[in-house]
């Protein structure tokens, strides 16, 4: 079952801003992954936290993890043309054996 | 790093025929790989969970019989679409984890087949 819902589906912003999206999950976590898909390509691993983590940072890239609120965020600051891609966080959730759950992703779009 | 190599990338059959696509780690052996299909503007669904030298488990919903994994090797898995119809037309990933990293089990992607049935 889909586990993650994230907003906005769609994001569209212009080059050198930021790009914050959100991630909710249901159920506890060993930790959460964000991934990257480019259109008609496979998912690219960007950052992980784990669940006791709250922040981690990565290049341009900053994660935030909630587990109260069942909740993350991902930042990309300065976004660049290359950034337009779909977002997806996936959830490495306790005891289902190392499926990942992912989200319904964000489609970014930046613009010059 | 990870590399993984599906193939084909793109495939077009006839309605009623088998497609099989494979997904190779090339610089690492994948005792367990993930397939999964993606509709169009959506999330990834896990169809099933391929186990070397064992059998595959499905999710929930998945024909076994429509569906068939093989993971012969520690570098190889297929999936064969059998008796393909115009349903099934969708994208399909495989993934695999690193053995060396499985605690975090984070997965690293082949590049995607996209499946059209006429």
């Amino acid at each position: 079952s889909q586990q993650g819902e994230e907003d906005p589906q769609a994001l569209s912003i212009q080059e050198g801003e930021n790009a914050t999206m959100n991630c909710s999950y249901k159920t506890s976590i060993n930790n959460l992954q964000w991934y990257r898909q480019n259109s008609g390509r496979g998912l690219v691993h960007l950052i992980l936290i784990r669940s006791n983590e709250r922040e981690k940072h990565s290049g341009r890239l900053r994660v935030t993890l909630d587990t109260s609120k069942k909740s993350s965020s991902l930042l990309i600051t300065a976004s660049r043309a290359a950034d337009t891609a779909s977002y997806f966080c996936a959830t490495d959730t306790t005891g289902t054996a190392s499926k990942l759950t992912f989200g319904t992703g964000t489609r970014l779009q930046v613009t010059l | 790093g990870a590399v993984v190599s599906q193939h084909p990338s793109w495939v077009i059959c006839k309605s009623g025929t088998s497609v099989k696509i494979e997904c190779r780690s090339l610089d690492f052996q994948a005792t367990t790989m993930f397939w999964y299909r993606q509709f169009p503007k959506q999330s990834l669904m896990l169809m099933a969970t391929s186990n070397e030298g064992s059998k595959a488990t499905y999710e929930q919903g998945v024909e076994k019989d429509k569906f068939l994994i093989n993971h012969a090797s520690l570098t190889l898995s297929t999936l064969t679409v059998t008796s393909a119809h115009p349903e099934d037309s969708s994208f399909y990933i495989c993934s695999a984890r690193v053995p060396t990293d499985l605690a975090k089990n984070i997965q690293y992607f082949g590049a995607g087949t996209r499946l059209s049935v006429l």
